[in-house]
């Protein structure tokens, strides 16, 4: 079974620029999770998409945003991106989203914004 | 607020020389506790689940172990593939998020 995608691997934005990355779950996965790793602050939470719905959102400013279609694959954008949104965007996916199970993460994007 | 601290941070061992990654958690109503491992520029790759104290699992030269407030994650003779960051994260009643700790850094020397 193929295992969760991400595309682009790597970006580098210039501030201001607004970025689009994307996430493919494993084929039956229709939750996809979103986290930002920096080396400072670990991995922390983005949101949470289910049946093209946002369940569950982090605390991030409102640039961060996403949305999921109907086949589950899921975008994120981050709008105006600033000097610190550098980081490794990674996707995760599991099969309902339901407390407990195990999500499975995709090999992540690389974002730098000079 | 659900909170996760590993360590140490890091640890170097010769190969062949068994040690134990500790992750200590405060949560309020534990719904697992997952151990991942990553490598350099690459996303956590899922090792277990653990959902009750007492509870543990194994893999190969890996063993995880769970209590009502840590879990151990046992490298028993590892070797230079081992060497990777060991992440620690908890989810409980009080969110969907997973909390991770910022992890462990493993270094196995030939």
């Amino acid at each position: 079974k193929a295992g969760v995608t991400q595309t682009p691997r790597y970006l580098i934005k210039t501030r201001g620029q607004q970025v689009t990355l994307s996430c493919s779950p494993i084929s039956g996965h229709r939750s996809v999770s979103w986290y930002q790793q920096t080396p400072g602050q670990g991995l922390q939470f983005l949101f949470e998409y289910f049946s093209e719905t946002q369940r569950n959102k982090g605390n991030f400013p409102g640039r961060f945003s996403g949305r999921q279609f109907s086949n589950s694959r899921s975008e994120m954008n981050v709008s105006t991106l600033e000097l610190g949104d550098s980081a490794l965007y990674l996707c995760a996916s599991s099969l309902l989203g339901t407390v407990g199970e195990t999500q499975y993460f995709g090999p992540g994007t690389r974002l730098l914004v000079l | 607020e659900d909170q996760v601290t590993q360590s140490p941070e890091a640890l170097r061992l010769q190969e062949g020389e068994s040690s134990s990654l500790n992750c200590s958690y405060t949560v309020s109503g534990l719904r697992g506790l997952f151990w991942y491992r990553q490598d350099p520029g690459k996303g956590p790759e899922f090792l277990f689940t653990l959902y009750s104290a007492g509870e543990e699992k194994e893999k190969e030269r890996l063993k995880a172990t769970l209590t009502k407030k840590e879990s151990f994650l046992h490298i028993t003779a590892p070797k230079p593939e081992d060497s990777a960051t060991y992440l620690c994260a908890v989810r409980g009643d009080s969110g969907y998020a997973l909390n991770f700790g910022k992890g462990t850094s493993l270094l196995v020397t030939p």
